[in-house]
């Protein structure tokens, strides 16, 4: 499978639960980036990855947890959410030492705290 | 703090008509550009890049004005399936080259 993959394609959970949103890339780029889209709203970056480095950390809560074990692959782990926190989840990823290389997208993850 | 302006919209225009759409960023550092679309309830997908000199792709022109500031979108001969919101990206650096979105265009074409 080629470009940027992300799983699941729609998550519900309580609040209390802990889950984990995966993106996985074969493009064969070297940075990750998570970002939020609600509804109505513009995206924001949460969290960029340059080289399995976390590079940016947008004040997102500690809820909020990213893990980069690899250029390919990138975790975002969910623990205690709140219901605002409902919105799509979009993974990108980019040549980041690229200058003029755009992002990719995966499909996203519709997520849903009830 | 480093920001990308749009004109939220949204536009309602007829089919055939041209349009166009503004975006504003405010980090003169700024590298590159892009303009995506964003169908309802997908992820955003490049529709094209933007150059110094201006580039144009079938009905699509886009401009950059680094001195200003700004960038560019034209549509001429407007289809129904352009309907869609367009995002401004603009991408700085900061060791790598981040895409920071603006909020994006919406765009309706009615018959």
């Amino acid at each position: 499978e080629t470009g940027v993959t992300q799983t699941p394609r729609h998550l519900v959970m309580g609040m209390t639960n802990k889950k984990s949103l995966k993106c996985e890339q074969h493009l064969g780029h070297n940075a990750m980036y998570w970002y939020k889209q609600s509804a109505k709203k513009p995206l924001e970056l949460m969290f960029v990855y340059s080289l399995e480095e976390r590079v940016e950390n947008n004040s997102v809560p500690s809820r909020f947890s990213p893990e980069c074990p690899n250029s390919s692959h990138l975790f975002l782990h969910l623990h205690t959410l709140q219901p605002e926190d409902s919105a799509l989840y979009l993974c990108a990823s980019s040549q980041g030492n690229g200058q003029s290389t755009e992002a990719f997208f995966g499909q996203g993850t519709r997520l849903t705290v009830v | 703090r480093k920001e990308v302006e749009q004109d939220p919209g949204p536009f309602n225009v007829p089919e055939g008509a041209t349009v166009a759409f503004n975006c504003t960023y405010s980090n003169s550092a700024s590298q590159s550009f892009f303009w995506y679309r964003q169908d309802c309830r997908k992820e955003p997908k490049l529709l094209m890049s933007v150059y110094s000199s201006g580039n144009e792709d079938g009905r699509f022109t886009a401009q950059l004005n680094r001195a200003s500031q700004y960038i560019s979108l034209l549509i001429r001969d407007s289809k129904l399936s352009d309907s869609a919101t367009y995002l401004c990206v603009v991408n700085w650096s900061g060791g790598s080259y981040i895409p920071t979105f603006g909020r994006g265009t919406s765009l309706i074409v009615h018959p």
